[in-house]
């Protein structure tokens, strides 16, 4: 067990639709990051935020977006959602913004049908 | 951007074997190699990493070289178990100031035979 949470463990929904999953970092980590999984890409990173503010963004469509609270735990919201979004969504947190020894989530599964 | 390859993408080899997995990167200021052990359906598992003023790191059966010149880094597992047996990632970072996003690696499948 890493520390780091995230739920729900499975969402399955349909095209169109708007999703949001949770991540809540491990205690004193202040970088969450959102990852996706999928056969074909592998692992792609999506988003950094750090103590709330967005410090990096990868190849996340506009469609997604994200945010981290004051409690530190973050949201990744997918809208319009296409049969080609269904994948695994991993969140990982360090203490640092650098980027070193980031802990992952258990992840999401999201199955668009 | 960043790039990193990965090979082989499957690697099979008989308990007790040693296992290689190489990787190239294409950005010469990352700084950051972590290596990430995925078992079927479960979270990346960090296992070890490197930064980018070390040559090698050793921990237990696992090590990790690093060749800045050449901008490649691999991971060696020696006398490996079938517990070993699972898909494993590298991936390389900036890790410096307040970015530190990993671009990772296809990942390579070893499967370890008793």
């Amino acid at each position: 067990d890493s520390g780091v949470t995230q739920t729900p463990k499975h969402l399955i929904t349909a095209t169109g639709q708007r999703v949001t999953l949770r991540c809540s970092p491990r205690s004193g980590d202040l970088s969450v990051y959102w990852y996706q999984q999928s056969l074909d890409q592998g692992l792609q990173f999506l988003i950094q935020y750090y103590n709330g503010e967005e410090r990096a963004k990868g190849n996340i469509l506009e469609r997604f977006s994200a945010q981290q609270f004051p409690d530190l735990h973050s949201e990744l919201n997918l809208s319009s959602l296409e049969l080609g979004d269904s994948a695994l969504y991993f969140c990982a947190s360090s203490v640092t913004s650098g980027g070193a020894e980031q802990f992952f989530g258990p992840g999401t599964r999201l199955t668009v049908l | 951007g960043e790039n990193v390859e990965q090979h082989p993408s499957t690697l099979s080899v008989q308990e007790g074997d040693s296992a290689v997995i190489k990787c190239t990167y294409s950005d010469s200021a990352s700084n950051y190699f972590p290596w990430y052990k995925q078992e079927l359906g479960k979270r990346p598992q960090l296992i070890i990493d490197i930064r980018s003023n070390v040559g090698e790191k050793k921990d237990q059966r696992i090590a990790v070289t690093l060749n800045k010149t050449a901008k490649h880094f691999s991971l060696h597992i020696t006398e490996t178990q079938p517990e070993d047996s699972a898909v494993y990632f590298c991936a390389a970072s900036k890790s410096r100031g307040s970015q530190g996003n990993l671009i990772f690696g296809k990942g390579t499948k070893l499967s370890v035979k008793p």
